[in-house]
C-alpha cells in the first residue's frame, strides 16, 4: 500500500509570487484535505476535496485554491504569497464512505516566503 | 477561536513513566477524537482515536480516556520510552460536515532515558 506523498519537499518563494503544491493520495482513498501548519502550532484546515469538488473550507482567503484530479491526486495553489504563508503544508487523504474519519498525512511541503 | 485546547505545552517524563496529555473542546457536535504523533520534519501519524460512545480505548501502551460530560479527553502513554519523544496533537471532527479536523496546539514530549 502506497502512503500519501507530497512534492516538493521544500520550496522558497518571494512575496507576491504564486506556488503550486502537489499531493498523491494513499491508494484507495478518494478524499484529500489540505492543512497549514505554522511553526510550533497545530495544523489548520484549509479545504477538502471529494470526487473533484471542494467539500468544506476553513478560514483561508480565496487566494488559496485547489484541485482534485480523477486519480484523486490534488494540488494546492497559493497566489500573491505573503510572508505569513511560510509554513508546512500538509496533505491528508481518507476514504469517504458514510462517516469516514481516518485521515492519513503526508510528510508535508515546507514553504518559505521571503 | 481555538476549538480544541491542549495542555501541557511541553512534558518531560522519565523512561518507564506515564505521560498524560489533556485536551478540551466546546463544540458538542464533535464526534471523533484522534491523537496524532509528529516527529521533526515528518507529517502527523495517526496514533489512536475514539468516538464519544465509549469512555476509554486502549491500543498497546496508548490509552484515550474520554469524558463526554466534561468535554475533555486525554492521552496516556504507559511505560514511556525515549522513542516516544515527539510532538503530540489532539484533534476533533464532526462527521457530517466534511470531516474538517480541528487540532490542538501540540505537546512536546521528551522521555529521559
Amino acid at each position: 500500500e502506497t502512503g500519501v506523498t507530497q512534492s516538493p519537499t521544500h520550496l522558497i518563494k518571494t512575496r507576491g509570487q504564486q506556488v503550486t503544491l502537489r499531493c498523491s493520495s494513499q491508494s484507495g482513498h478518494n478524499t484529500v484535505s489540505w492543512y497549514q501548519q505554522a511553526l510550533g502550532q497545530g495544523p489548520q484546515f484549509i479545504f477538502q476535496y471529494y470526487r473533484e469538488e471542494e467539500n468544506g473550507r476553513g478560514n483561508f482567503p480565496p487566494r488559496f485554491s485547489g484541485l482534485q484530479f480523477p486519480n484523486y491526486s490534488s494540488e494546492l495553489n497559493v497566489n500573491a504569497l505573503e510572508l505569513d504563508d511560510s509554513a508546512l503544508y500538509l496533505c491528508a487523504s481518507s476514504y469517504r464512505t458514510g462517516l469516514a474519519y481516518e485521515q492519513y498525512f503526508g510528510p508535508g511541503t515546507r514553504l518559505t516566503v521571503t | 477561536q481555538q476549538q480544541v485546547k491542549q495542555s501541557p505545552q511541553s512534558l518531560i517524563v522519565q523512561k518507564g513513566g506515564i505521560s498524560i496529555i489533556n485536551c478540551a473542546y466546546e463544540n458538542t457536535a464533535f464526534d471523533y477524537f484522534p491523537w496524532y504523533q509528529q516527529f521533526p520534519g515528518k507529517g502527523p501519524a495517526l496514533l489512536i482515536a475514539i468516538r464519544p460512545d465509549v469512555s476509554e480505548k486502549k491500543e498497546g501502551r496508548f490509552t484515550i480516556s474520554f469524558n463526554k460530560s466534561a468535554k475533555q479527553f486525554s492521552l496516556h502513554i504507559m511505560d514511556s520510552q525515549p522513542g516516544d519523544s515527539a510532538t503530540y496533537f489532539c484533534a476533533a471532527a464532526r462527521g457530517n460536515t466534511g470531516n474538517q479536523f480541528y487540532f490542538g496546539t501540540g505537546t512536546s514530549l521528551t522521555v529521559i532515558p
